[in-house]
């Protein structure tokens, strides 16, 4: 594809159910990151792939979150038992790790609203 | 812990007056870092990096290394500058491990 597509771009949810949230990372680009970003604030790491490993799951906020990553491609975070403080939109990243002035794309995010 | 910050939260300006969005990192050596923005209604995006010494819609940044800085400056604001901006961590430094922690940006507001 032409960028990194996440789906869906808006998702409304009530608390306490489960929701997944999609990136399609641009082929051949094998690093992809995941963000949240609350309303007002800045960029919240969460999570790194490196192909379908992620290193650490430290920026995770809680372990009702989990992300994977399948075929060095599409990439799924999941957040589970939703609570109202998880609406914010989430952003997926990707890049070729080859260079050090390599740089991110972004998709144009999945807006989360928990009720 | 190794990262970027950027000390303004918001920034306000009027229209031709000069700006400066202060970044400092604790790298050691000369990182690469970058510059990213975020546009209304738009993708975030990246604006400028430092190994490409470049300037994007008027807009520079330099490393200076003794005060540990990479603030990113314009001399003539303009409206359209209006946005979100961040400064970004080295992509592929020794010991970073991938973990690319943003600064927690800076909102510019262009007055006319």
């Amino acid at each position: 594809g032409a960028g990194v597509s996440q789906s869906p771009s808006n998702k409304v949810t009530e608390k306490g159910k489960d929701v997944e949230l999609r990136c399609d990372p641009i082929s051949g680009h094998t690093a992809l990151y995941w963000y949240r970003q609350r309303l007002g604030q800045g960029l919240e790491f969460l999570i790194y792939f490196q192909g379908n490993s992620a290193p650490d799951k430290s920026g995770l906020p809680s372990d009702r979150f989990s992300a994977e990553r399948t075929g060095e491609s599409v990439s799924t975070l999941t957040i589970q038992r939703t609570q109202q403080e998880d609406s914010a939109v989430y952003l997926c990243a990707s890049s070729w790790r080859g260079s050090r002035e390599e740089k991110l794309f972004f998709g144009s995010g999945t807006q989360l609203s928990v009720l | 812990a190794q990262r970027v910050t950027q000390p303004e939260k918001l920034l306000s300006v009027f229209k031709g007056a000069p700006v400066e969005l202060k970044c400092n990192y604790s790298y050691s050596g000369s990182p690469e870092l970058f510059w990213y923005v975020q546009y209304s209604r738009q993708r975030l995006q990246l604006l400028l990096r430092h190994i490409s010494r470049e300037s994007i819609k008027g807009f520079t940044a330099d490393l200076n290394k003794g005060e540990t800085s990479f603030h990113l400056k314009k001399p003539f604001a303009q409206e359209e500058d209006s946005a979100m901006y961040y400064c970004a961590p080295p992509m592929n430094y020794g010991g970073s491990q991938g973990n690319l922690i943003f600064g927690k940006g800076t909102k510019l507001s262009v007055k006319p």
